[in-house]
């Protein structure tokens, strides 16, 4: 079970887009539709922004989306705000019957 | 309102055991999976393994099988980590989180584990 493939980093300015990119394969994101989001401060405990590939919770900015094609899976931040500057984790269920993370993507807004 | 509340950060040597704990309230304690999440420091997350309260299914992670133990007291609604043999490698914060496998909502504050000389 290795971790999911995330790109270390990414930026983009305000009011702009970013999308940050996680790839697994068909036995963790490409064979589940459990693939989860997580936004993480410095020093903070991690937030779910995203869940079942797609879905929401109540009180996250419809700014934030998720998709899936194949073993990869994506959340798009659109108009970004400085406060979206932060961490960001996908994590997925996998064939072992337990989760695995993305190694973590740093977006910076520039 | 949910909530997870862990137990306090913790300074131990190599080689000490420890066990460290996870309390829910505001929610039906043993019908919802939790996972124990390691973070190193600087580092990224890790899940560790998760227990279901109800039956105390549990399933760890590969790299952390038979590295440390996860339980659950339903009766108290508390979920525990713990450690047989601590290494300085174990230094890390710890979290627990409701709901890993949909996707967790409900985290709580987290549990600094030093392990020093």
């Amino acid at each position: 079970q290795s971790a999911l493939t995330q790109p270390a980093s990414v930026s983009g300015s305000p009011g702009q887009s970013s999308t940050i990119s996680c790839t697994g394969t068909s036995s963790d994101v490409g064979g589940y539709n459990y693939v989860s989001w997580y936004q993480q401060h410095p020093g903070k405990a991690p937030k779910l922004m995203i869940y079942d590939v797609s879905k929401r919770p109540s009180g996250v900015s419809n700014r934030f989306s998720g998709s899936k094609s194949g073993n990869t899976a994506s959340l798009t931040i659109s108009g970004l705000q400085a406060e979206d500057e932060a961490d960001y984790y996908c994590s997925s269920y996998t064939s072992t019957n337990t989760p695995v993370f993305g190694g973590g993507t740093k977006l910076t807004v520039l | 309102e949910v909530q997870l509340v862990q137990s306090g950060a913790e300074v131990k040597k190599p080689g000490e055991s420890l066990k460290i704990s996870c309390k829910g309230s505001g929610y039906s304690f043993p019908s919802y999976w939790i996972g124990w999440v390691r973070q190193m420091p600087g580092k990224g997350l890790e899940w560790m393994g998760i227990i279901y309260p109800g039956d105390s299914d549990t399933r760890y992670s590969p790299s952390f099988q038979g590295q440390v133990t996860i339980s659950a007291d339903k009766s108290i609604s508390t979920a525990y980590l713990q450690w047989s043999s601590l290494k300085a490698s174990d230094t890390a914060m710890y979290y627990c989180a409701r709901e890993p496998i949909v996707g967790a909502r409900d985290w709580g504050q987290g549990t600094l584990v030093t392990v020093s000389s």
